[in-house]
C-alpha cells in the first residue's frame, strides 16, 4: 500500500537559519509529489510540485524540494526562514487508482516553528 | 485567495444528527474532492466528483455521501454523526481529472464538532 511519512512532527529553527522538512513515501508505481502549506486557520496552499523532469523543484516563498527516486524522498528546503514561514507543512503524493482516477495521500504534517 | 469557498466555517452537532457541508469551486473546475482532517493529522481523502458523478472514494462508510451540481457547487453529507467525525472538512477543486498534473485548490474548510 502507498504511504507518506513525514519524519518530524515539529521542527524548531531560528529566524534566518536554513531548514529541511523531510518526506518519504512508499510506492511501487510512478508518483507525483507535492508540498502544501497550511497557515493557522487557513486552507491548504500549494508550495511546489514534482511531476517529471529536473529533480530539483522550486516553489513559492523561496522553498525548493528535491526528488530522490532511489531514496523515495522529497525533502523540502529553504536557505533562510522568516517568521512568516510559521505554519504546518504537508507532503502529499498522487497515486493513480485507475485510468483517470487519482487521489492524494498525505503525510501527517510538520509544524515549522520559527524562533526569533 | 483560491476562489474556493466553504460554508459554514464552524458547526456544532450532536451524535446521531445529520450535517450538510457546502463548497463552491472555482468557476470552470469540473472536479471536486473532499477531505477529512482530524486534529494533528494530514487530510484523508473521502471522495471525488467529476461532472456530477462520483469518481473515486477513500476508506469512508456510506453514511458519508456527496453531490456535485452543474453550477460548480457541491455538498458533503454525513448521516448518523459520531464523535470521531469531529474534524476539519476540506474541499478542493481542480480543472479536470488529470490529478497527476492538475493542482488542487483548497477552500478554508469547515470545522465540525460532534458532541
Amino acid at each position: 500500500a502507498q504511504s507518506v511519512t513525514q519524519l518530524d512532527s515539529q521542527v524548531p529553527v531560528f529566524e534566518e537559519a536554513p531548514v529541511e522538512l523531510r518526506c518519504n513515501y512508499s510506492s511501487s508505481v510512478s508518483v507525483y509529489l507535492f508540498w502544501y502549506v497550511q497557515y493557522p486557520n487557513q486552507g491548504l496552499q500549494l508550495l511546489l510540485k514534482y511531476l517529471s523532469g529536473s529533480t530539483l523543484v522550486k516553489g513559492i516563498n523561496g522553498f525548493e524540494a528535491e526528488f530522490n527516486k532511489s531514496q523515495t524522498s522529497f525533502h523540502l528546503r529553504k536557505p533562510s526562514v522568516h517568521i512568516s514561514d510559521t505554519a504546518e507543512y504537508f507532503c502529499a503524493v498522487s497515486f493513480s487508482l485507475m485510468d483517470s482516477n487519482y487521489q492524494l495521500i498525505w503525510g501527517a504534517g510538520t509544524k515549522l516553528i520559527i524562533k526569533p | 485567495e483560491t476562489g474556493v469557498t466553504q460554508s459554514p466555517t464552524h458547526l456544532i452537532k450532536t451524535r446521531g444528527q445529520q450535517v450538510t457541508l457546502r463548497c463552491s469551486s472555482q468557476s470552470g473546475h469540473n472536479t471536486v474532492s473532499w477531505y477529512q482532517q482530524a486534529l494533528g493529522q494530514g487530510p484523508q481523502f473521502i471522495f471525488q466528483y467529476y461532472r456530477e458523478e462520483e469518481n473515486g472514494r477513500g476508506n469512508f462508510p456510506p453514511r458519508f455521501s456527496g453531490l456535485q451540481f452543474p453550477n460548480y457547487s457541491s455538498e458533503l453529507n454525513v448521516n448518523a454523526l459520531e464523535l470521531d467525525d469531529s474534524a476539519l472538512y476540506l474541499c478542493a477543486s481542480s480543472l479536470d481529472l488529470s490529478g497527476d498534473t492538475d493542482t488542487q485548490y483548497f477552500g478554508p474548510g469547515t470545522r465540525l464538532t460532534v458532541l
